[in-house]
């Protein structure tokens, strides 16, 4: 069955830092990546998605991310983080013949300091 | 264009209520999704609809059921709700014309509180 890994389940940073939070994929078939973002009682908003071509994605906000294959892992980074960034970042993965059934992360809580 | 919508935003039941949520997708797509998160189990995918049909189901019980109507809007239903059902119900609407997968945009939840 496909599952998504996210280990970190929560990070600090100070405001200004760069940011890397991991993802890991688990299934045979070639997966359709997603980031989304959750900020307190708020539903999901996409952040990136890669679905082939170009293993380097940007996405909105500043973010990008980077399919590696060899790795099953589609990793999220940004530059130099933000105070509003502070949120949880959910991994997800979908496949052709599933369609629309995603399958997520636990998820990792980003708090920036100031 | 405007997002997905869900109604009611809050919701206080008793066990052994039933209770019928609304999602109103993005407009053009036909495919609406429920996904019910906690805190225990995370995100986890109900089912899918897509030009009034079920097309896909995740692993929960006969109690959730759902549908869908000619304009795309879908309503979930939970029957005899249980302290378990607690949660926050997301829908996610996304073009969904194939088995394809899509990039699906989500509405803000309905927070349900069985009591």
């Amino acid at each position: 069955a496909q599952s998504v890994t996210q280990p970190d389940i929560h990070i600090t940073v100070s405001e200004g830092a760069s940011l890397e939070l991991r993802c890991n994929y688990s299934y045979g078939a070639t997966p359709y990546l997603f980031w989304y973002v959750q900020s307190p009682g708020q539903g999901l908003q996409l952040l990136l998605k890669y679905f082939s071509g170009d293993t380097l994605v940007q996405g909105i906000k500043g973010f990008e991310a980077e399919f590696k294959r060899s790795q099953s892992s589609f990793n999220l980074r940004k530059p130099s983080v933000h105070w509003s960034d502070a949120a949880e970042y959910f991994c997800a993965v979908g496949y052709t013949g599933t369609a629309s059934k995603l399958t997520f992360g636990t998820g990792t809580r980003l708090q920036v300091t100031l | 264009k405007a997002g997905v919508t869900q109604t009611p935003r809050y919701l206080i039941k008793t066990r052994g209520q039933q209770v019928t949520l609304s999602c109103s997708p993005i407009s053009g797509h036909r495919s609406v999704s429920w996904y019910q998160q906690t805190p225990g189990q995370g995100l986890q995918f109900l089912f899918e609809y897509f030009s009034e049909t079920q097309r896909n189901k995740g692993n929960f019980p006969g109690r959730f059921s759902g549908r869908q109507f000619s304009n795309s809007r879908s309503e979930m239903n939970v029957s005899t709700l249980e302290l378990g059902d607690s949660a926050l119900y997301l829908c996610a609407s996304s073009l969904g014309e194939t088995s394809g997968v899509y990039e699906q945009y989500f509405g803000p939840g309905t927070r349900l509180t069985v009591t």
